[in-house]
């Protein structure tokens, strides 16, 4: 089955502590995103990536990294430097990232920290 | 105008009941459009594309006015399962390959 999966569906992490979230997909897609979804909010946009080893900031950026080696992987970083990292993590990919084309979203990560 | 915004609801509607949403946005420029559903604590899924004047796909219709810069979900024949949480999907800002996603408007379908 073709899909995007995300890992682990749940983390913990100590204040202070970098955590990365694995994103892939087998769906062939050129375009990656990354969102973050607080409580009764919108999706906010991280990172996005048009194609292998290009990657651009989103909308909050900051306190995030992230890396695109493969085309099928986009893991995310969240660094200590993230003011507040706690809230739902979501991957979507599309076939490329003209903004015709919908995205079809991974089961998100959930990350609190303690 | 906000690049896009909803109503957020909740919209308790009771089985078998129509319910419309509506969603204005503000780039003019905008070609396409989507509707997702989003169940509680659960990802987003594609429910429709809107390309020109609407779609229509079993109990769901979507319209879209483009001198008003609105587009609606209309649901006909409500079910309990279609209680989630709808999003509006636009075009970002002019010259952007990103997607805008609304706040969301509640649904509950009650027995």
């Amino acid at each position: 089955d073709g899909g995007i999966t995300q890992s682990p569906k749940y983390l913990f992490r100590k204040e202070g502590q970098n955590v990365t979230l694995s994103c892939e997909q087998n769906l062939n897609h050129d375009a990656m995103y990354w969102y973050r979804q607080d409580p009764g909010q919108g999706l906010r946009l991280i990172y996005y990536s048009q194609i292998v080893n290009d990657f651009q900031k989103g909308d909050i950026a900051e306190g995030y990294s992230v890396s695109r080696e493969k085309k099928e992987s986009f893991p995310l970083t969240v660094t200590s430097a993230q003011k507040n990292p706690t809230a739902f993590y979501l991957c979507a990919s599309s076939i490329s990232g003209a903004s015709y084309n919908e995205q079809f979203f991974g089961p998100g990560t959930r990350l609190t920290v303690l | 105008r906000k690049e896009v915004e909803q109503d957020p609801g909740p919209f308790n509607v009771p089985e078998g009941a129509t319910v419309a949403f509506n969603c204005t946005y503000s780039n003019s420029a905008s070609q396409s459009f989507f509707w997702y559903r989003q169940d509680c604590r659960k990802e987003p899924k594609l429910l429709m594309s809107v390309y020109s004047s609407g779609n229509e796909d079993g109990r769901f219709t979507a319209q879209l006015n483009r001198a008003s810069q609105y587009i609606s979900l209309l649901i006909r024949d409500s079910k309990l399962s279609d209680s989630a949480t709808y999003l509006c999907v636009v075009p970002g800002r002019a010259g952007s390959y990103q997607l805008t996603f609304g706040k969301g408007t509640k649904l509950s379908v009650i027995p």
